[in-house]
This record gives structure tokens, sequence and C-alpha cells, in this order.
């Protein structure tokens, strides 16, 4: 089966906490690649970050960092000192080799003042 | 202007209708997706395009049917709408030739059937 799961709906922090959205992805194909989506209250699709299943470096991006671990099939998402901004739901995303991109079913995060 | 476009963003229809929503997209890509979020189950994709000539079926395609008049245009069609297909939709699109690279989406086209 090629699926992506979120296995928390909703989080909810007070700003500056640091928080973690899990990401756990099932697949057969030797070769893929995880995504982060970001989706803000306005609804659009923000993409924050790629990576392919040979390159299990963490990489960090201001505020934001990424766990790919191949052993356990988890590409988790860190957020540090978090700010109301940061509010949104955030999708995981698989894509295989047939090139479909399967998302996750969202967290929900809520960032209070 | 945005590279990916949906027309209608909003639209209120009644069960049995017929509905039409559109895509377009500058971005030269020639592969494109439709995708559908409901609360609680992300994004499924209902349809997708490689080319032209090439329309497939995704994971929820029962009910719908799409069409790709141009490289720069994919719509989706509703032929008899009914209330469970009340939801947010995404048009997007990617790069050819490659599965790398991640998905540009629209602004999403919000429908209510009722």
């Amino acid at each position: 089966a090629q699926k992506v799961t979120q296995a928390q709906t909703e989080i909810s922090v007070v700003e500056k906490e640091d928080v973690t959205l899990d990401c756990v992805y099932e697949t057969r194909d030797t070769t893929y690649y995880l995504f982060w989506y970001k989706q803000p209250p306005s609804g659009e699709l923000v993409f924050l970050i790629r990576r392919n299943s040979f390159d299990e470096q963490n990489e960090i991006s201001g505020r934001y960092s990424w766990n790919f671990q191949k052993s356990t099939s988890s590409f988790n998402f860190t957020i540090t000192a978090s700010q109301v901004v940061d509010s949104a739901v955030y999708f995981c995303a698989l894509r295989i080799n047939s090139g479909k991109l399967i998302f996750g079913q969202g967290t929900e995060l809520s960032v209070k003042p | 202007d945005a590279d990916v476009t949906q027309t209608p963003r909003n639209r209120i229809t009644k069960t049995g209708k017929r509905i039409m929503l559109e895509c377009s997209q500058t971005k030269g890509h020639d592969r494109m997706y439709w995708y559908r979020q409901d609360p609680g189950l992300g994004l499924r994709l209902i349809y997708y395009s490689f080319d032209v000539k090439d329309i497939n079926k995704g994971e929820i395609s029962d009910g719908y049917s799409v069409s790709r008049q141009a490289q720069a245009k994919f719509s989706l069609s509703l032929e008899s709408a009914i209330p469970n297909q009340t939801a947010l939709y995404f048009c997007a699109t990617s790069g050819a030739h490659t599965n790398t690279g991640e998905l540009f989406f629209g602004e999403g086209s919000r429908l209510t059937v009722l």
C-alpha cells in the first residue's frame, strides 16, 4: 500500500513553544520523494520542503527542521519557537514512481499568543 | 498573477446540476491534477493528466469527468452534482519527465452542493 499517516489531527501550543508534527509513510517503491505543505487560513497550499529517499540528512531552514528516518518510515517536521503565523494545516505527502502525490490527512496547528 | 488559476473560486449549486471547474496554468507544465480536500481526509486525487492525450483516474474519480483542452487547461466536471461533492477542489501542475518536483497548486475552488 502507498499511504501517508499524520496521526495528530490537531495540535495546540502557546507561542514560543517547540512543536513536532509527525508523518509516517508506506510505500513499496525504493525511490520516492517526501514533501511538506502548509495551508494557512487563507486556503492556499504552500510548498515547504522536498526530500528524496536516498537523502536522510536532516534539514534546517530557519525555525523549521525536518527529520527523515527511513528505518521508521518517518518524516517529521519541527517548528522551533512557534509563532502565531505558524497556525495552519500542515500536510505531509509522498510522491511515488507513478508521479502521483499522496497526501496525509493533515495536522491542524494552532499557536496561541 | 497566479501561475495556476482556478475558476470559479466559489460556487453554490443545487443537486443534479452540471458544474465545471476550470484550471489554467502559465508554468508550461505538462502534468496537471485535480484534488479534492475534505476535513480530516486531506487531499485526495480525482484525476490526473501527464499530457494532452493522457488522462488517468485517481482514487476518487466516480461522479467526475475531466477534459484536457490544451497543455495549459484542465477542466473538472460534475455531470450531476450531489451534496457529498461539497468540498474544496484544487488544481495542480508539475514539470514533465520527472517525479521529483513539487506540485504547484491553484488557490482552490470551494463548491457547495445543496
